[in-house]
């Protein structure tokens, strides 16, 4: 059954860059039919997609974030990583992964890590 | 970009029949997968495709689509669904690509 763990620094300065690491065991990253995610919510909020990475490196954005986002795999350590560039308070938000199953009909969500709460905050 | 709507609140008694809906322009046209999110919890996938139950999922939960309305149907509620239920599409017209409906608070009384 997969597996996937969300880490990351917990607290980030406004401005500087957000980084989180996303590590799945008991499925490859580099395996075909998948693809993998990170969506955030915001406090008593709703699900929030931000964007999508293939093993290949092919991603796709939501296009509020494209300018400050970038996804990256990395298939030797079983990883896929999020950053998100000048941060501001509305960034707050607990940051999921997950793994996209997708087809030529739809994608959907069928694993999801456990969530990790990032703050924006001087 | 694709919009769904979800109504925020949905309450039914125990035993009952659940009813959650999600609209969306011509959703009919489109498949629509589910997740439940229980306080404090991830999300989970509880319908995909429509009506599709991935394996541990009981069969009191099922899903229909058509028109502008998909539903999400709980039978026989217990007080362990009490939870927030959101809608997903795949929309491919747009960057927007995966849309989640705003959630619905089912509430069992």
């Amino acid at each position: 059954q997969v597996q996937l763990q969300e880490s990351g620094p917990g607290l980030v300065k406004p401005s500087q860059t957000l980084s989180l690491t996303c590590t799945v065991s008991g499925a490859s990253v580099s395996s075909g039919g998948f693809y993998w995610s990170w969506i955030r919510q915001f406090p008593g909020k709703g699900l929030e997609w931000i964007g999508n990475i293939y093993s290949s490196g092919i991603t796709y954005y939501h296009l509020s974030f494209k300018s400050r986002v970038s996804i990256s795999i990395d298939t030797s350590k079983n990883q896929f990583s999020l950053k998100l560039t000048s941060v501001t308070a509305a960034d707050t938000a607990v940051y999921y992964c997950a793994r996209v199953t997708t087809t030529s009909d739809s994608d959907y969500f069928d694993s999801w890590g456990q969530g990790t709460l990032l703050t924006v905050s001087s | 970009s694709y919009v769904l709507t979800q109504s925020p609140s949905v309450s039914v008694a125990p035993g009952k029949t659940a009813r959650i809906t999600c609209g969306g322009h011509n959703i009919g046209d489109k498949s629509v997968h589910w997740y439940q999110q229980k306080r404090g919890q991830a999300p989970v996938l509880v319908i995909y495709f429509d009506s599709d139950r991935p394996s541990g999922i009981p069969e009191r939960f099922s899903g229909s689509n058509s028109g502008n309305t998909a539903t999400l149907t709980i039978s026989r509620v217990e007080a362990g669904d009490e939870a927030d239920y959101y809608c997903q599409v795949w929309d491919s017209d747009t960057d927007h690509r995966e849309v989640f409906g705003g959630g619905t608070k089912l509430t069992v009384l």
